[in-house]
């Protein structure tokens, strides 16, 4: 399985994140898709995940500012995260777990998002 | 949430020496605590996941313990290839957390 996230590296504060995560090869189905983040330096952050059906989960702690959604046909899952800030700043990854668990064996290259005016 | 905490958050060592990282949790998470390793500007791998069980490809260097509350990575014998961060993460209950992880450095 390999995973390539995308989008634009710069974000007003306020706005709104958008970022892809494509998944090229091997299976898509029965598989919970995670976003993770990093902020410069520090450890990571389980944003949430989408399973391919379009159940989701998010942490409480941005659940209020999240929405992911999936395009089964484009083999894609999405996060949009609103009303950004500097504390948003992260290099974001998507990832997986081999088998549908949460033990992420899978990872995108992650793509980093600068919340800047 | 369950707290994760890691100790230390740094360690100098040598080639050859042996090494153990600690996580802590707040609550139990029985055995549901894996361990991943961490080089600069790439993604996390995993090394090892349910307290214990090593990935396929990991050298058998690595080995984690614990239940409960406490887990501990150990390296028996530190390669140069080894120097990296490391994080655990719970997925014993919702939302998924990891700790704050643990430089480790050539001494």
């Amino acid at each position: 399985v390999q995973l390539q996230e995308s989008g634009p590296g710069l974000v007003k504060p306020s706005e709104t994140l958008s970022l892809i995560c494509t998944v090229s090869t091997g299976s898509f189905t029965n598989y919970y898709w995670s976003w993770i983040r990093q902020p410069p330096g520090k450890g990571l952050e389980w944003i949430g995940y989408i399973h391919h059906s379009g159940n989701t989960k998010y942490n409480p702690a941005l659940k209020s500012r999240v929405t992911m959604s999936v395009d089964t046909s484009k083999r894609q899952v999405s996060l949009r995260l609103r009303s950004v800030t500097t504390a948003d700043t992260a290099l974001y990854f998507c990832a997986s777990g081999s088998g549908g668990t949460y033990d992420f064996d899978y990872w995108g290259q992650g793509s980093l998002v600068t919340v800047s005016s | 949430d369950i707290q994760m905490t890691q100790s230390p958050s740094s360690l100098s060592a040598s080639v050859g020496d042996r090494v153990t990282i600690t996580c802590r949790t707040s609550q139990s998470v029985t055995k549901y605590l894996n361990w991943y390793q961490q080089k600069p500007q790439r993604a996390p791998k995993l090394l090892i996941s349910a307290t214990s069980n090593l990935q396929n490809g990991v050298p058998s260097r690595f080995s984690g313990s614990g239940a409960g509350t406490v887990f501990t990575l150990t390296i028996s014998s530190l390669q140069p290839e080894d120097f990296a961060t490391y994080f655990c993460q719970q997925t014993s209950t919702m939302p998924l957390t990891f700790g704050g992880g643990t430089k480790l450095e050539i001494k």
